[in-house]
């Protein structure tokens, strides 16, 4: 799977749009880009994914740039319960491998948003 | 989506004993992923845990360790063998990401100190 890089850390207040960027600049063309988040002490929740096309659901939005070297996942009006670790991960699409189903994370972006 | 439950949610340990995990799933799954979470740190795959064959190991990880049992299509036990305080970790399970477009869940983890 293609490698991920990640801000360390963001910053974000209560009621705007917060941004998280990730680079994927080796991402093969049957690679998707998820999110997922955690939140201290529990453990990871999925957010979203996309191949190539904008995505967006009742969490969050992705939007993935047209040569699908970065992505940016934007959750529309943060609120205080946002605070996590957001992991930006890139996955092979095709079935069976070695590599089914196998999440490789990254030290991801500790997002925090105050009041 | 699946419902995962892990037990125990936490515990603290003598060096030198070992802790079996225990994952319990609400569907039946083919395949069921144990990451390791250390301290700060983002998570490690250890295995991927098969119906009916053995585990995969990645590397870093021996059986030894980390016997892994997969006795039915819901569940699975993680074992921490002969523990040190190096152990001390979340173990977390996981399910599903299996397809190119889905996406996975994780239980809440079991939070290890070995003292």
């Amino acid at each position: 799977d293609a490698k991920t890089t990640q801000p360390p850390s963001m910053d974000c207040a209560e009621g705007r749009a917060a941004n998280l960027p990730c680079n994927h600049s080796t991402i093969s063309g049957n690679e998707y880009v998820y999110w997922y988040r955690q939140i201290h002490s529990q453990g990871p929740q999925y957010i979203i994914h996309g191949l190539k096309n904008n995505e967006t659901n009742e969490m969050a939005s992705l939007i993935i740039t047209e040569d699908r070297k970065s992505s940016t996942l934007i959750l529309p009006h943060a609120t205080l319960r946002d605070t996590a670790v957001y992991y930006c991960i890139v996955r092979v699409a095709s079935a069976g491998g070695t590599s089914y189903g196998k999440l490789t994370f990254g030290q991801g972006t500790i997002l925090t948003v105050h009041p | 989506s699946a419902v995962i439950s892990q037990k125990p949610s936490r515990d603290i340990c003598q060096r030198g004993t070992s802790l079996t995990i225990q994952c319990q799933v609400d569907s039946q799954v083919t395949m069921m992923f144990w990451y390791r979470q250390q301290p700060g740190q983002s998570l490690t795959l250890i295995a991927t845990a098969n119906q009916g064959s053995e585990a995969t190991y990645e590397s870093g990880f021996v059986i030894d360790k980390f016997p892994i049992s997969r006795p039915n299509l819901t569940f699975s036990t993680l074992t921490v063998s002969n523990m040190s305080p190096e152990d001390s970790s979340i173990y977390l399970c996981s399910v599903g990401g299996l397809g190119y477009n889905t996406e996975a869940f994780f239980g809440q983890g079991t939070r290890l100190t070995v003292v």
